[in-house]
This record gives structure tokens, sequence and C-alpha cells, in this order.
């Protein structure tokens, strides 16, 4: 069945350590992919998205995403995590021919820790 | 104002009741979206609209009606609704054009059905 699956419902790191999320699709063909992010109390902010191309992405907030097409997975990556860096990270995929049909994963939760 | 903006940000309501959710955008999109966002459920696509005209209902019951005058608003008109309707209802706008524009997210209403 197509899906798009966040493993981590929770994590918690140290802030100044590294982060890196999670994300795995399950399509026939590569499907568009994002990464929105979510503060308490907001709506979802994009971070980042992929097409084609390379295949390292930068975005915003200092996030960067990698495809990895042999591993279906697009994880989110960020080097040193600030505490304003808390909230809900939601990956997200829209399939080839379905242009607004965006389908979201179940979001992974980040804490930080002093 | 700037951005996606939704009113009210919170809202009970008893299920005999009919409410209404509204958003607008200032963004100068054509296309807007409600999505529904439940407690440990991805976020779900309700409703699409391009240029005014529906071009989604993903399978939402009848007691859900969108209503989009103009490009600029978008409603959620709401009637005999159930408790398992309880979610935070997320408004989204984009230029109409594939998944290449971004969608901009407003920072959602919070409904209780008691």
């Amino acid at each position: 069945a197509q899906s798009v699956t966040q493993p981590d419902i929770h994590i918690t790191v140290s802030e100044g350590a590294s982060l890196e999320l999670r994300c795995n699709y399950s399509y026939g063909a590569t499907p568009y992919l994002f990464w929105y992010v979510q503060s308490p109390g907001q709506g979802l902010q994009l971070l980042l998205k992929y097409f084609s191309g390379d295949t390292l992405v930068q975005g915003i907030k200092g996030f960067e995403a990698e495809f990895k097409r042999s591993q279906s997975s697009f994880n989110l990556r960020k080097p040193s995590v600030h505490w304003s860096d808390a909230a809900e990270y939601f990956c997200a995929v829209v399939p080839l021919g379905n242009n607004n049909d965006m389908r979201f994963g179940a979001g992974t939760r980040l804490t930080v820790k002093p | 104002e700037t951005g996606v903006t939704q009113t009210p940000r919170h809202l009970v309501m008893g299920m005999t009741n009919k409410k209404s959710l509204k958003c607008e955008q200032h963004l100068g999109h054509n296309a807007m979206y409600w999505y529904k966002q439940s407690a440990k459920k991805p976020l779900e696509l309700m409703f699409v609209y391009n240029f005014k005209e529906q071009t989604e209902n993903n399978s939402v019951p009848s007691r859900f009606s969108p209503e989009c005058p103009n490009s600029s608003h978008l409603f959620l008109h709401l009637h005999t609704l159930q408790p398992e309707d309880s979610a935070l209802y997320l408004c989204a706008s984009s230029q109409w054009g594939g998944p290449q524009e971004t969608q901009y997210f407003g920072p959602g209403t919070r409904l209780l059905v008691l």
C-alpha cells in the first residue's frame, strides 16, 4: 500500500547535538518529497522540498535532507539543534500525477534538552 | 495582515449546533485547501479549491460543507458534528500549478465537539 512513514514518534536531543529525523515512503514511482515543521499553536511551515536533481537539499533554519532512492528515504538532518527547534516535524509526499493530493506522515515530535 | 489567517482559533460546539470556520489568504494565491489534524493520526486532506472550483473531496462526510466565494476566502460549514470530529482544522493556500507550488498554512482552528 502507498504510504509515508515516520518511524519515530518522539525524539529527544540535547541542545547543540546533531539531529536526524527519518522518513520512508512506499510508492511505485518516486513522489515529490517535503518536510514541514509545526510549532505549538502554529500552522505548518515548509522546511524544504525535493523534486529532482541534487539529492542533498538545503532548507531553511539550517536544515537539510537527503533523498536516497535505494532506501526510499528522505531523512531530515541538522548538525546542531537549537532549543527553538522543538516542534513537530512532518514528512509529506505528493504522488506523481496527483498534484494536489499531499500525504503526510504521522509526525515526529522533537524535544530539545538544555 | 499577512499570510493565511483562520477564525476562530478555538471553537466548542454541541452536536446539534451549526458553525462555520473561516480562512482568508493574503498571498494572491488561487488554490485553497482544508486539512484535518486529529490526535495520533496523519494530517488528512479534506477539500481542494482551484479558482473557486472544488477539485478534490476526499470522501468527507456531508456534515462538512465547504464554500469558496472567491480565491481569497474559504469557509467550512459544520452541522450535526460528532465527537470524533474534534480536531485541529488547518487551511492552506498556494498557487495552482502542481506540487512545486508551496502550500502556506494558517494556524488552524481547534474544534471540540461535545
